[in-house]
């Protein structure tokens, strides 16, 4: 199975800052990874996909970047309803496996 | 119109089955496949298993493996995840997920609202 790893598990920041979180496949995945928000008590909701592709409806201050085996979500400038939790995904192949999330909180 | 609309929260003794289902509208069913996940409460997010309505081809997580299955009824355009043999920590959120593009892919948009399935004694 390829194992998805966050960093950092958790962030604290604060509205208008930019923040980057990292997410690390245990071998290739090509372009094959995707980032949800999650807040509580809701499902997830799909931010990218295919690496950098914005899904319809999301704000341009998301973005994703990285190929391969590292990748990276950014928010260009923090906006209170951006405060969530995060997860990567790896559609590379079967299991799909997520990371283990990245709680975004307010400093 | 919401695109899948899961059934109601669920309360099992250990050992129990349950049977958790998806109802698509607003969409071709058979166009796009259907994943599931569960989410037990404070956990992330654990990926069970895939099936091509189409088809109705299958694939399942190992962890899963002889305890899963997915079904659906096209007719109904409702999709299926029976789970056996319940164990206390089967307890968690079980989500349904469409697969974004018409190319088989797993990104996974809408998702279902979520049902809770308690596992007690």
């Amino acid at each position: 199975d390829i194992q998805m790893t966050q960093s950092p598990s958790s962030v604290s920041a604060s509205v208008g800052d930019r923040v980057t979180i990292a997410c690390r496949a245990s071998q290739g995945i090509g372009s094959w990874l995707a980032w949800y928000q999650q807040k509580p008590g809701k499902a997830p909701k799909l931010l990218i996909y295919a690496t950098s592709s914005l899904q319809s409806g999301v704000p341009s201050r998301f973005s994703g970047s990285g190929s391969g085996t590292d990748f990276t979500l950014t928010i260009s400038s923090l906006q209170p309803e951006d405060f969530a939790t995060y997860y990567c995904q790896q559609a590379n192949s079967f299991p799909i496996t997520f990371g283990q999330g990245t709680r975004l909180e307010i400093k | 119109q919401v695109p899948l609309v899961q059934s109601g929260a669920e309360v099992k003794k250990p050992g129990a089955s349950v049977k958790v289902s998806c109802k698509a509208s607003g969409y071709t069913f058979t166009s796009y496949d259907i994943s599931w996940v569960r989410q037990a409460t404070g956990q992330g997010l654990e990926w069970m298993g895939w099936m091509n309505p189409n088809s109705g081809n299958t694939a399942y997580a190992q962890k899963f493996q002889g305890r899963v299955t997915l079904t659906r009824n096209t007719s109904i355009s409702t999709a299926y995840m029976e789970l056996r043999s319940l164990r206390s920590d089967d307890t968690a959120v079980y989500y349904c997920a469409r697969g974004l593009l018409l190319a088989a892919d797993n990104w996974f948009d809408p998702w279902g609202q979520g049902t809770l399935v308690t596992v007690s004694s």
